[in-house]
């Protein structure tokens, strides 16, 4: 099957630096992609939904400016977490839909920021 | 608005016992219907789905089937195997959101399946 890669798996990084966090779609191309957080044991919250070649739609209560995210080309999406806080601490799942509009998981990337 | 809600974990089952994962949900118009399940290690990956109402996803064994009378999609399977040990979502997809495919999830429950 269809396979989304997530890079990287994890990160440690300061309070206050900007953390890269990239979403591929090795086998296919994905107009759109999701990206979600997820607390420990709870569940998969929806970010923001990203577009190729455009700006990319955040869900209610998600700060655009501290979330940055671009989709520059049809495998891949970056999210980027700036001025990171202990807060934002958190597992960041991508997803990338195909043609036919099946979603398909990254392996998810876990943040710590001390 | 949407949610979707399903029983707490971990459930804890002996090999080829029958497995039932409740997940009920709560939403405007006729969304679709999921269960994703996630191995250790992995990323999740769709089991089944269900588009309307009395549709039966199933896969694997495993099978749901969207009863809007009840607003219920529980998951269940005949025999569990250890390998089915993994974490399963139930998730739907609002229509008419403007977020075509978005996915809304419900906590997860941990399945561990032992010989």
């Amino acid at each position: 099957g269809a396979v989304v890669s997530q890079h990287p798996s994890w990160v440690i990084c300061k309070s206050g630096t900007s953390v890269k966090i990239e979403c591929r779609s090795l086998d296919f191309q994905a107009t759109t992609m999701f990206w979600y957080r997820q607390f420990p044991k709870q569940s998969l919250m929806l970010m923001a939904t990203s577009n190729e070649g455009s700006k990319a739609t955040y869900e209610q209560g998600v700060e655009k400016d501290k979330f940055l995210i671009n989709h520059a080309s049809l495998t891949l999406s970056t999210l980027t977490v700036t001025s990171a806080h202990p807060e934002d601490s958190s597992f960041y799942i991508c997803s990338a839909r195909d043609l036919v509009d099946t979603q398909y998981f990254g392996p998810g990337t876990r943040l710590t920021v001390l | 608005g949407n949610s979707v809600t399903q029983m707490e974990g971990p459930v804890t089952l002996s090999e080829e016992a029958f497995l039932t994962i409740n997940c009920t949900y709560t939403a405007t118009g006729y969304p679709s219907l999921f269960w994703y399940v996630q191995y250790p290690g992995e990323g999740l990956q769709l089991l089944l789905k269900a588009t309307k109402a009395d549709d039966k996803g199933s896969n694997k064994g495993f099978e749901a089937t969207y009863r809007k009378e009840t607003t219920s999609f529980h998951l269940e399977k005949g025999s569990v195997q250890v390998s089915d040990s993994a974490v399963y979502f139930c998730a739907l997809s609002p229509l008419g959101t403007g977020g075509y495919n978005k996915l809304i999830f419900g906590a997860g429950t941990r399945l561990a399946v032992h010989p």
